[in-house]
């Protein structure tokens, strides 16, 4: 059962544009959401994170939206740059005192020049 | 600061031997301790947790168990390998700041 959702296994854009990186969700008990960010051969780094209580965060050039209802994130990247070329995983926690993250299958994000 | 430090990089090992990935952490005590694999085209699938000492708890039925015999050490083992358990291995711990993880550099196994 794939509580976290990203379909899109890729996705590629100009630089310079915006990348928009979507996940779903199903459990209704999720209630803090965050995205990571993946070199090949390197753990993935935190990039920024979201409560249920919020609809949008934003940090510099990343922003990720929260719809509630239809249980659904975002991640936008503006202006997107060659070097956010990587694989991009939201995820998502219910019991923030354990720490269990439950993770998408990642968005391999490639940005040209 | 907190730094987080898990070894070997890359291990291959044959079928039916041994396992043991050890991570640690420095900067802090009583983390919350995790550990992900993240297999060939799938994304990361958590194994194991700890809250303290000896506090194991597991996540998916498999060959592999863990242990935790330091605050800040955190064990991956196996006594047999198989196949399947090839893949990216991640050692993370709890930052109670953002509630997000950092994540361990990895260690790539190939099961031969």
């Amino acid at each position: 059962d794939q509580q976290v959702k990203q379909n899109s296994p890729s996705l590629s854009v100009q630089e310079g544009r915006i990348s928009i990186l979507n996940c779903d969700y199903t459990n209704s008990m999720f209630d803090y959401f965050l995205w990571y960010k993946k070199y090949p051969a390197e753990g993935p780094t935190f990039l920024i994170s979201i409560s249920s209580i919020k609809d949008k965060n934003e940090d510099g050039r990343f922003t990720v939206f929260l719809n509630k209802s239809a249980k659904h994130l975002s991640l936008h990247i503006v202006p997107s740059q060659p070097g956010d070329s990587a694989v991009y995983f939201c995820a998502a926690s219910a019991m923030r005192n354990t720490g269990k993250l439950i993770f998408g299958q990642g968005t391999t994000l490639q940005v040209k020049p | 600061s907190q730094t987080i430090h898990q070894w070997p990089a890359t291990l291959v090992q044959p079928v039916g031997s041994p396992l043991s990935l050890e991570c640690t952490v420095e900067g802090t005590s009583n983390p919350n301790l995790y550990w992900y694999r993240q297999a060939a085209g799938r994304g990361l699938q958590l194994l194991f947790y700890s809250v303290g000492i000896g506090q194991i708890s597991s996540e998916v039925p498999q060959n592999l168990s863990a242990s935790r015999p330091q605050d800040r050490q955190f064990i991956l083992s196996s006594k047999k390998l198989l196949l399947s358990d090839s893949g990216f291995y991640l050692c993370a711990w709890l930052s109670r700041t953002n509630y997000g993880y950092t994540f361990g550099s990895g260690t790539r196994l190939t099961v031969v």
